[in-house]
């Protein structure tokens, strides 16, 4: 799997878009992005995944860029119960007996503040 | 909520004791995946299972074992444990665990064992 490169932490104002970027250089063309937030040892949440297309879901958007190398998660309107850490994962999607594990990295600490 | 399950919450334990905890995965749901979280580690995948037979395996040790049975459940044993085997232990589930679209990883909410 490809790896991913996130910035340690970023602070967003409650109410404001918050944009996670994530770097995956090396991204293969059957590897999926996929974005999972974890809120103070809770477990990881999913948020949402993508290939190649911008994704829009009740929670997030993705944006991924046109050579896959590097992608956004857009929060739209942050809020105090979005303060997680955030991981960026790049997953192979395809079948073929492949491992379908998840490698977590070390993410991305959104702090949100009122 | 996921839709996961995951038994007990807590477990407090002595060094070269025994334990084992517990995994319900999603309704439908034929894969389950084992992730440990400890503080100096992260999150790590420990193995996989689909439809009762071990898909994958990760960095696990031989102290540990798991398996999954008829109705679907997961059951992590960890056996002569050690200090350093404190940390969050995590339940995900997903569909098929034959890739695609279907993989999407659903997550419990974890057991945290302390080892002392």
């Amino acid at each position: 799997d490809a790896k991913t490169t996130q910035p340690p932490s970023m602070d967003c104002a409650e109410g404001r878009a918050a944009n996670l970027p994530c770097n995956h250089s090396t991204i293969s063309g059957n590897e999926y992005v996929y974005w999972y937030r974890q809120i103070h040892s809770q477990g990881p949440q999913y948020i949402i995944h993508g290939l190649k297309n911008n994704e829009t879901n009740e929670m997030a958007s993705l944006i991924i860029t046109e050579d896959r190398k590097s992608s956004t998660l857009i929060l739209p309107h942050a809020t105090l119960r979005d303060t997680a850490v955030y991981y960026c994962i790049v997953r192979v999607g395809d079948s073929g007996g492949s491992n379908y594990k998840l490698t977590f990295g070390k993410g991305t600490l959104l702090t949100v503040n009122p | 909520d996921s839709g996961v399950t995951q038994t007990p919450k807590h477990l407090i334990t002595a060094t070269g004791q025994r334990v084992t905890l517990r995994c319900s995965p999603r309704s439908g749901d034929l894969s389950v995946y084992w992730y440990q979280q400890s503080l100096d580690q992260g999150l790590q995948f420990l193995i996989q299972y689909y439809n009762g037979e071990e898909r994958a395996k990760g960095n696990i040790l031989e102290r540990f074992s798991a398996q999954q049975f008829p109705d679907l459940h997961s059951e992590l044993n960890l056996s002569s444990l050690e200090l350093g085997d404190s940390a969050l232990y995590f339940c995900a589930s997903s569909v098929a665990g034959t890739g695609g679209l279907r993989e999407t990883q659903y997550f419990g909410p974890g057991t945290r064992l302390l080892v002392l």
